[in-house]
């Protein structure tokens, strides 16, 4: 079976751009969560999505925004990018009830 | 505030010998702990979770120790091998209401096993 998967892998954008980040989960795994790593630090959570809808949100500002798919599929929207929003992006996807999430590759997001 | 720490940045160990990595959390409403390995511009990679209600948990050479009175918990790699050099994350889920799943991540350790 295929694991998480994200696009696109890398992006370069400027400050004030707007982007958007897209995860397909694992097949099976209907709840998607969206998750910053900047370099030296953990992955910080940003969104849950379940089932087409916002189960957590983590501590980030209005310009970051979220949503999933009938398919489960899920994208994640930034605007206005400032230059801390530079980072790895990770998507990770979970069954029903389970704790475990699995990470895909992350999208590198990079803003000049 | 940093919820769960990784107090060691790296770790150096020989291969075959033992690596012992740690992580101290504060928050008693963490009822899940995982680590997960990350090697560079890959995700992380799932290791070995376990839960607030045992103290210890297997799986091959991985084996996570949790001692919920001092908020500590250890993963042992017995033997290491050169293919174990990544970085550790630790990583908490606090019990939530509505069902969130939001992990809370250490900052991580650097393992370097060397032949």
């Amino acid at each position: 079976d295929a694991g998480v998967t994200q696009s696109p892998t890398h992006l370069i954008k400027t400050r004030g751009q707007h982007v958007t980040l897209r995860c397909s989960p694992i097949s099976g795994h209907k709840s998607v969560s969206w998750y910053q790593q900047v370099l030296g630090q953990g992955p910080q959570f940003i969104f849950q999505y379940y089932e087409k809808e916002e189960r957590g949100r983590g501590n980030f500002p209005d310009r970051f925004s979220a949503r999933q798919f009938p398919n489960y599929s899920s994208e994640l929207n930034v605007n206005a990018l400032l230059l801390g929003d530079s980072a790895l992006y990770l998507c990770a996807s979970s069954q029903p009830g389970v704790d475990t999430q699995y990470f895909g590759p992350g999208t590198r997001l990079t803003v000049l | 505030d940093q919820q769960v720490k990784q107090n060691s940045p790296s770790l150096s160990v020989q291969e075959g010998r033992i690596s012992i990595l740690n992580c101290d959390y504060t928050n008693s409403m963490f009822d899940y702990f995982l680590w997960y390995k990350k090697y560079p511009a890959e995700g992380p990679t799932f290791l070995i979770s376990i839960s607030s209600i045992k103290d210890k948990n297997e799986d091959g050479r991985f084996t996570v120790f949790l001692n919920k009175s001092a908020k500590h918990l250890s993963l042992h790699i017995v033997p290491s091998q050169p293919g174990d050099s990544a970085v550790y994350f630790c990583a908490a889920n606090p019990i939530t209401q509505g069902g969130s799943e939001k992990l809370v991540f250490g900052k991580g350790t650097k393992l370097t096993v060397n032949p």
